[in-house]
């Protein structure tokens, strides 16, 4: 299968600052990156769609002022939290879509803890 | 009525037999179908896609597609404990572009 990567894995910050989480897929164009969120014992939670080169698609009840994401060229795609404040600790996936692909292919996850 | 819908178990079998993972959808206009696997702390991984009706083999993994009773189920055969896990059953669902998740059932498979 196709292989997605993320960083950083984990990382720490305090409240109020902002974090940027990578995404890239590693041998295949994503001309479709997906970033879920997780938090503990529950389901995936999709918060947008992005397409590179075009401005992302937010679900509902996900601030796009606070989750910026921009998908710049069709191998990364960028996830940053604006303020991150405790209640954004969670467990963050990007996955990415080839061209004329239906499979989708997830990144191994970047851990938040804003303490 | 949800999506895509999944017992969230936990589903026991003991190791070496055969785990029976099911799943429903409410959209009949769904095309294609996958199970994922993920393991607590992980992200999922995809193990199978099924876009058409019957059986798919993989391993010892094998997806059935039945479209006209709108249901996607995953056999596993041979049993082993490291696929404890919780299978994740997608759909296209609504003509769109994104996958619609069920919540998941976790299996447990007992030495």
């Amino acid at each position: 299968g196709a292989v997605v990567s993320q960083h950083p894995s984990w990382v720490i910050c305090k409240s109020g600052t902002s974090v940027k989480i990578e995404c890239r897929s590693l041998d295949f164009q994503a001309t479709t990156m997906f970033w879920y969120r997780q938090f503990p014992k529950q389901s995936l939670m999709l918060m947008a769609t992005s397409n590179e080169g075009s401005k992302a698609t937010y679900e509902q009840g996900v601030e796009k002022d606070k989750f910026l994401i921009n998908h710049a060229s069709l191998t990364l795609s960028t996830l940053t939290v604006t303020s991150a404040h405790p209640e954004d600790s969670s467990f963050y996936i990007c996955s990415a879509r080839g061209h004329l692909s239906y499979e989708q292919y997830f990144g191994p996850g970047t851990r938040l803890t804003v303490t | 009525q949800k999506e895509v819908e999944q017992n969230s178990g936990p589903l026991s079998v003991p190791e070496g037999a055969i785990a029976s993972l099911n799943c429903t959808y409410s959209d009949r206009g769904s095309q294609s179908f996958f199970w994922y696997r993920q393991y607590s702390g992980k992200s999922p991984e995809l193990i199978m896609s099924i876009y058409s009706n019957g059986d798919q083999e993989d391993g010892r993994f094998t997806a059935q597609l039945n479209k006209a009773s709108q249901y996607v189920s995953l056999l596993i055969r041979d049993s082993q404990p490291s696929d404890s896990a919780t299978y994740l059953c997608a759909a296209f669902t609504g003509g769109g572009n994104k996958l619609t998740f069920g919540t998941g059932t976790q299996l447990k498979v007992e030495l």
